[in-house]
């Protein structure tokens, strides 16, 4: 069956940090992969996509990597700000990309940004 | 602009009755999807609407989970006999996805459902 690893443990990053957190996949062959922020009491915000011949998506501090071979997606914060700690979540499509898509989610990463 | 609504935002219902609970997607989104989000736990995909048709039912756990979609717009879904392992938050996206392209989905802020 498809599955999504994300650290489920937190990660605390000082202010002022990079902060990189991973989405490891088995099993699947999605034709796009997505990341989403969640705060408590929330639902996901779209933050980026990257499609599978791309290797590498910017979006102001943001950046998302995509190794197919590898099966692996690094997601990354330059400059972090307590603002950003929130869960972010690695979430690809159910039927890699071919069918109705809904989308099959990490357990998210709890990030924590320390002043 | 308005975003994706959902009501209500809070359920509290006694184990063995129905519920119904609502969405309004963007205005103009032809897709919507419905999620479980548990304690602990990530997003579960329950089904999906291109319109009004409902072309993945593969996520619903159980046949007491139903799922209508009228207009294009307005879609409500429906637990009946809930149990208490139906507690969870409720989920609702739209997206302005079309067959063959792949967008973002933008998220409700959910419905919190506690069976007792």
């Amino acid at each position: 069956s498809q599955k999504i690893e994300q650290n489920s443990e937190a990660l605390n990053i000082q202010e002022g940090k990079t902060a990189t957190l991973t989405c490891n996949y088995t099993n699947y062959s999605p034709a796009y992969l997505q990341w989403y922020r969640q705060d408590p009491g929330r639902g996901p915000v779209f933050l980026l996509l990257i499609r599978e011949n791309e290797k590498e998506k910017r979006k102001e501090r943001l950046k998302v990597t995509f190794d197919t071979t590898l099966k692996q997606s690094l997601f990354h914060i330059t400059a972090s700000q307590p603002a950003d700690s929130a869960t972010y979540l690695c979430a690809l499509p159910d039927n890699s990309g071919g069918g109705a898509d809904g989308l099959t989610f990490g357990k998210g990463t709890h990030l924590i940004i320390q002043p | 602009g308005a975003g994706v609504s959902q009501s209500p935002s809070n359920k509290v219902t006694e184990k063995g009755k129905d519920v119904e609970l609502r969405c309004d997607p963007i205005s103009g989104h032809t897709a919507l999807y419905w999620y479980r989000q548990s304690l602990g736990q990530g997003l579960e995909f329950l089904i999906y609407f291109q319109g009004n048709s409902a072309p993945d039912k593969s996520g619903l756990p159980s046949d007491r989970f139903s799922a209508e979609r009228t207009g294009g717009s307005v879609s409500t879904l429906t637990i009946q006999r809930t149990q208490q392992e139906d507690s969870a938050v409720y989920l609702c996206a739209s997206s302005t996805r079309t067959s063959g392209a792949h967008y973002e989905q933008y998220f409700g802020p959910g419905t919190r459902l506690t069976v007792t």
